[in-house]
């Protein structure tokens, strides 16, 4: 079955420089993306996905880049603020098994 | 509602004791997935409902470990004879349609301690 894994475990920033958080996924059928940010005691919720047919996608300080070759996509959040910190998961999800495998999560921290 | 709704938010029971944990999705939604998540540790698929097709249980870790899905729609995962370890929050997600590949839109949380 499908096996995603991201990193880094733990990151910290100052406010205004970039994050790059990884992921890389085993099944070559996956097809979609999606990534979450978790808020302590809250749901995660989505905050960007790419599907399978494209290789990049902007939404205002956020970007998500896929490689479907290395089987690899990367989140990247520009000027970072104090309220990005949170938890962020990459998943993956393929057509045939519908099933919604998440990594291990990174713990975002953003200094002032 | 305007989002998913689970039940009870927090639940503290006895080991040994059997609990029922309650999702209710955004009308409309076919797709109903549930995910424990321990503390400070990702999310662990447990079972995936879709429409009137047999739920893909392969993620529930042992067999008193169970989840049905009435006509549709409100789910009930239930642990029966609980054990410490069952401690961690149980998040239910749920979306709209398969082909598209639309978002899952995740509950708050039931938090279970077992003690």
């Amino acid at each position: 079955g499908e096996n995603v894994e991201q990193h880094p475990s733990t990151l910290s920033v100052q406010e205004g420089d970039s994050a790059v958080i990884k992921c890389t996924y085993s099944d070559s059928a996956s097809n979609y993306f999606p990534w979450y940010k978790q808020e302590l005691g809250k749901g995660p919720q989505l905050i960007i996905d790419i599907r399978s047919n494209v290789g990049e996608k902007k939404d205002q300080r956020i970007a998500v880049t896929l490689n479907k070759t290395a089987k690899h996509f990367s989140l990247h959040i520009t000027e970072t603020q104090p309220e990005d910190s949170a938890v962020y998961f990459c998943a993956a999800k393929t057509y045939n098994t519908d099933k919604l495998i998440f990594g291990t999560g990174t713990r975002l921290q953003v200094f002032p | 509602g305007a989002g998913v709704s689970q039940s009870p938010s927090n639940k503290v029971t006895e080991k040994g004791k059997d609990v029922e944990l309650r999702c209710d999705p955004i009308s409309g939604h076919t797709a109903l997935y549930w995910y424990r998540q321990s503390l400070g540790q990702g999310l662990e698929f447990l079972i995936y409902f879709q429409g009137n097709s047999a739920p893909d249980k392969s993620g529930l870790p042992s067999d008193r470990f169970s989840a049905e899905r009435t006509g549709g729609s409100v789910s009930t995962l239930t642990i029966q004879r609980t054990q410490q370890e069952d401690s961690a929050v149980y998040l239910c997600a749920s979306s709209f349609d398969r082909v598209e590949n639309t978002e899952a839109f995740f509950g708050q949380g039931t938090r279970l301690t077992v003690v």
